[in-house]
C-alpha cells in the first residue's frame, strides 16, 4: 500500500459525460500528480499541484481540468467525454514539489467511456 | 526535448534466469526511480536511485549519474516479475518527472 488512495477504482461511462475522479496524497505529501495511462501505452503526464497551487502543467485537454483541495487532497474533472478518454487514470504524490523527494502512485482510477 | 530510453523494449525470459533494464536519459537528473506495473495496473515502487547502487532481494539497480544511465538487475527471475518496468527521472529545474516507455518483462515457468 502506497498510501495515496484514489476513488473510484473502476467507472463505465458514455460519451458526452463528466466525472471526477479524486486522489488522496499520503500523509504529509504536498505535492500531487496525476497521469494517464492508455491501453498499452507509457504514462503521460497531465499536472501537478504544490500545496494548492498548479505546479506544471503536461498533456492536459481543454476538457479536464484539476484542483488541489486545503486538505490536499485532488480532484481531476474530465468533460465532455469520447471514447479515446478511456484510460488508467493515475495519482501520485510526493513530499516536495521538485529536486528531491520519491513518487508514490496510487492503484489509479480505470475510465472506461462507451 | 527530454529523452528517457528504456530498452529493450520487450523481454521474454525463462523462470530463473537473469536480465539487464537499462535507461538512458538525455540532461542531468536529481531525481531517478524504477517502477514495475504488474498486469493489474498496479505501479510499485522499486527503487528511489538517483545515483549509486542499491539492492533489494532479487533486485538491485545502478545509477551512473555522470554517464546518464541507470541499470536494473533482475536476477533469478519468477513469473511474478512479469510487467512493465519503467524509470522515471527528474530533472533539475524542471517540476515534473520524465517517464521512459517502459520494458514490457513476460517471465514463462
Amino acid at each position: 500500500d502506497s498510501g495515496v488512495t484514489q476513488t473510484p477504482k473502476h467507472l463505465i461511462t458514455a460519451t458526452g459525460q463528466r466525472v471526477t475522479l479524486r486522489c488522496s496524497p499520503r500523509s504529509g505529501d504536498l505535492s500531487v500528480y496525476w497521469y494517464q495511462q492508455s491501453l498499452d501505452q507509457g504514462l503521460q503526464f497531465l499536472i501537478q499541484y504544490y500545496n494548492g497551487e498548479e505546479r506544471a502543467k503536461g498533456n492536459i485537454l481543454e476538457r479536464f481540468s484539476a484542483q488541489q483541495f486545503p486538505d490536499l487532497h485532488s480532484e481531476l474533472n474530465l468533460s465532455s467525454l469520447e471514447l479515446g478518454d478511456s484510460a488508467l487514470y493515475f495519482c501520485a504524490s510526493s513530499v516536495v514539489s521538485a529536486n528531491t523527494g520519491e513518487l508514490f502512485f496510487g492503484e489509479g482510477s480505470r475510465l472506461t467511456v462507451l | 526535448g527530454i529523452q528517457v530510453e528504456q530498452s529493450p523494449p520487450d523481454l521474454i525470459l525463462q523462470e530463473g534466469a537473469n536480465s539487464t533494464l537499462r535507461c538512458n536519459f538525455s540532461d542531468s537528473v536529481n531525481n531517478l526511480q524504477w517502477f514495475h506495473q504488474n498486469p493489474w495496473g498496479q505501479l510499485i515502487n522499486l527503487f528511489y536511485i538517483p545515483s549509486g547502487t542499491k539492492q533489494n532481494g532479487r533486485l538491485s539497480a545502478t545509477t551512473v549519474a555522470t554517464e546518464r544511465y541507470s541499470l536494473l538487475y533482475i536476477s533469478s527471475s519468477q513469473t511474478t516479475d512479469s510487467g512493465v518496468y519503467f524509470c522515471a527521472v527528474h530533472l533539475y529545474n524542471f517540476n515534473k518527472f520524465y517517464f521512459g516507455s517502459g520494458t514490457k518483462l513476460n517471465v514463462k515457468p
